[in-house]
């Protein structure tokens, strides 16, 4: 699978908007963006993924840049609740039944 | 909302010992994975299996491991002879299809500790 490269933490203020990179570079056309989180003592969440344009849904908005190389989670207000390791993911057809996890980031939510 | 569960949430185990890890995945997913993290580590593939058979699996799930799903509902995971560092979160997840923007729902995992 290709590699992805995200911040080990970052910080966000709660109602805030927060902005979650990921670097892709290696990503091949077939290859679909995916992103969940890990709640402390959860199992992984699904939150979003896409190919070329970017996505919403009630969770959250995907950003794709338009060379694919890289991507950008936005949770447009971040509560308490949101704290949480963020992974992202690509999910190539050469492995397609599985997901391989990285380090992911920390995500902090400050009242 | 359909969710993943798995059961116990917590196993203690001696070393030596066979354990087997419960999941019950959604109802309308044809593939089932397993997945393990180790304290403080990454989240690591086990095993996926569709149509009653392995599709893959990692250089982890030896043969002191296997899956099976004996009924309509259930997917189990079993560890033959425990070992300490089995001592992980085990983390069952089901999807509707292989496909890559097929999304995998987890379960919330069962903690085995291996005494």
């Amino acid at each position: 699978d290709a590699k992805t490269t995200q911040p080990n933490s970052m910080e966000s203020n709660e109602e805030e908007p927060v902005h979650l990179p990921c670097n892709h570079s290696t990503i091949s056309g077939t290859d679909y963006i995916h992103w969940y989180r890990q709640l402390p003592s959860q199992g992984p969440e699904y939150v979003i993924h896409g190919l070329t344009s970017n996505v919403n849904n009630r969770m959250a908005s995907l950003a794709i840049a338009e060379d694919r190389k890289s991507s950008t989670l936005i949770l447009h207000r971040a509560t308490l609740r949101d704290a949480a390791v963020y992974y992202c993911i690509l999910k190539s057809s050469g492995s397609a039944r599985q997901l391989t996890f990285g380090s992911g980031t920390q995500l902090t939510v400050l009242p | 909302e359909p969710e993943v569960t798995q059961t116990p949430s917590h196993q203690v185990t001696q070393m030596g010992q066979e354990v087997i890890l419960r999941c019950v995945p959604i109802s309308n997913h044809l593939y089932f994975y397993w997945y393990r993290q180790i304290l403080g580590q990454k989240v690591e593939f086990l095993v996926s299996f569709y149509n009653n058979e392995i599709s893959e699996k990692s250089e982890i799930f030896d043969d002191q491991f296997s899956v099976e799903r004996p009924d309509g509902s259930n997917f189990t995971l079993k560890i033959r002879s425990t070992k300490l560092e089995d001592s992980a979160m085990y983390f069952c997840a089901s999807s509707v299809n292989g496909l890559t923007n097929s999304p995998l729902h987890f379960g919330n995992g069962t903690r085995l500790t291996v005494t």
